[in-house]
């Protein structure tokens, strides 16, 4: 089975503080998403990668940027937190193509003061 | 904005009862995913459909694929308690990347014993 672990389940960090989120997984699968997700919105992707230095905006990349320096592990950085950042961060990976399904990790629920 | 459109938002069941969600996009789609989350858990890959009309069953799940390959329905046959969750149709939206999955704000089933 694919395991798609993320650091933290719970995070609170303070306004204008600097905050990384990670994400690893077993499988070596080349690509790896970033989403969050806020109630009645849905999943929203904030970046994603297909290999490793490789990255891509999604959706909502705005006060948002991501490291991929090794195939397992992907990073999402929050440069200056603020508190409508406030939300649950979900980390995926999937295999190569483009049709390949998403294996999501058990998400952060980060808290923005 | 998001360009997958999903149906209710929200659905209360009785038991036993059958229930439906709607998936719609403004663009075709070379294939749906269907995901489930169940109450403080994150999505799991249900099934995915590529081709036009495709019709596929897991037990009392059934998924549709349109044939203008725009549209997706997913249907609960005698829901039981362990069906509650919030189910996400997600499809490769917007043109270009495949990689890049964009989900419906899912609905919420609720079912009552």
């Amino acid at each position: 089975d694919v395991k798609v672990t993320q650091s933290s389940r719970y995070l609170v960090k303070r306004t204008g503080e600097k905050v990384f989120l990670e994400c690893v997984q077993d499988m070596d699968h080349e690509n790896m998403f970033w989403y969050r997700q806020d109630p009645g919105l849905g999943l929203r992707l904030i970046y994603f990668s297909y290999d490793v230095k490789m990255k891509e905006k999604g959706d909502i990349p705005e006060g948002y940027s991501v490291s991929r320096e090794k195939k397992e592990r992907f990073s999402l950085i929050l440069e200056s937190a603020s508190t409508n950042q406030t939300s649950m961060y979900l980390c995926a990976s999937s295999s190569t193509g483009g049709n390949s399904p998403l294996h999501f990790g058990n998400g952060t629920r980060l808290t923005v003061t | 904005g998001q360009q997958v459109m999903q149906i209710p938002q929200y659905q209360h069941v009785q038991e036993g009862e059958d229930f439906t969600t709607y998936c719609n996009s403004s663009t075709t789609l070379s294939n749906i995913q269907w995901y489930k989350q169940r109450p403080g858990g994150h999505p799991v890959f249900l099934i995915q459909l590529v081709k036009s009309g495709e019709v596929k069953k897991q037990k009392r799940l059934t998924f549709q694929f349109g044939e203008a390959k725009k549209n997706s329905s997913l249907h609960i046959t005698a829901t039981q308690t362990t069906d509650v969750g919030t189910y996400f149709c997600a499809g490769p939206v917007g043109g270009g990347s495949n990689y890049k999955l964009t989900f419906g704000k899912g609905t919420l089933l609720t079912v009552n014993p």
